[in-house]
């Protein structure tokens, strides 16, 4: 069964204080690994999709890696706008996305 | 990136009756949408799988003539939650794929998939 554990369950850091948030998987023929960002009361904001081990993808402040088990999203010199939740998920051979429980980050100024 | 519209956002209904949540792909053509359940301080969670001009498919433990899913064309698909409850309460929340290039060699289509800003469901 395709499984998507992410860690920590919230994080809170300092304006500038630079850090990764974790998100481990099991999946059957991984067809795209996917983060989004979701605002308070919103849709999932799409962010990177990594597809093979080795990958990297770069947008502003954040940084996404995969290998064979888990994915990091670094976050570099976050800034208080950066606050939300984080979410991972996994696509296999299902073809279904299937999420993890996200990590709630609070960026303090 | 692609743009995925809903509405309405916020909805308050009677036990009992019935609601059509509206879910449109604004610049791109979705042969296929996702429905997905939100309960809070929850992630999210697959209801049912359409394809455009064919039956939806549903995930285990959701009842089909309980939310009923219409995917009528290329940019809109419809959930209409039927006989309401209290229960049903929930921020439903749709997302459409968007085919991207073909992997060379490969027997799959890259592709994103984009959501849209939801619908907060409560149900009196």
């Amino acid at each position: 069964e395709d499984q998507v554990t992410q860690s920590p369950e919230a994080l809170r850091l300092q304006e500038g204080e630079s850090s990764s948030l974790n998100c481990s998987y099991t999946v059957s023929g991984l067809r795209g690994l996917f983060w989004y960002r979701q605002d308070p009361g919103k849709g999932p904001e799409f962010l990177f999709t990594l597809y093979s081990a080795g990958e990297e993808k770069e947008k502003e402040r954040l940084k996404a890696t995969l290998t064979k088990k888990e994915s990091f999203l670094h976050i570099t010199a976050p800034k208080p706008e950066d606050s939300a939740t984080y979410l991972c998920a996994v696509r296999g051979a299902t073809n279904k996305l299937i999420f993890g429980t996200g990590t709630l980050l609070a960026v303090q100024p | 990136g692609a743009v995925v519209s809903q509405h309405p956002s916020w909805v308050i209904c009677k036990s009992g009756t019935s609601v059509k949540i509206e879910c449109r792909s604004l610049d791109f053509q979705a042969t296929t949408m996702f429905w997905y359940r939100q309960f809070p301080k929850q992630s999210l969670m697959l209801m049912a799988t359409s394809n455009e001009g064919s039956k939806a498919t549903y995930e285990q433990g959701v009842e089909k003539d309980k939310f009923l899913i219409n995917h009528a064309s290329l940019t809109l698909s419809t959930l209409t939650v039927t006989s309401a409850h209290p229960e049903d309460s929930s921020f439903y929340i749709c997302s459409a794929r968007d085919h991207g290039q073909g992997l060379a060699g490969g027997s799959f289509t890259l592709y994103e998939q984009y959501f849209g800003p939801g619908t907060r469901l409560t149900v009196t």
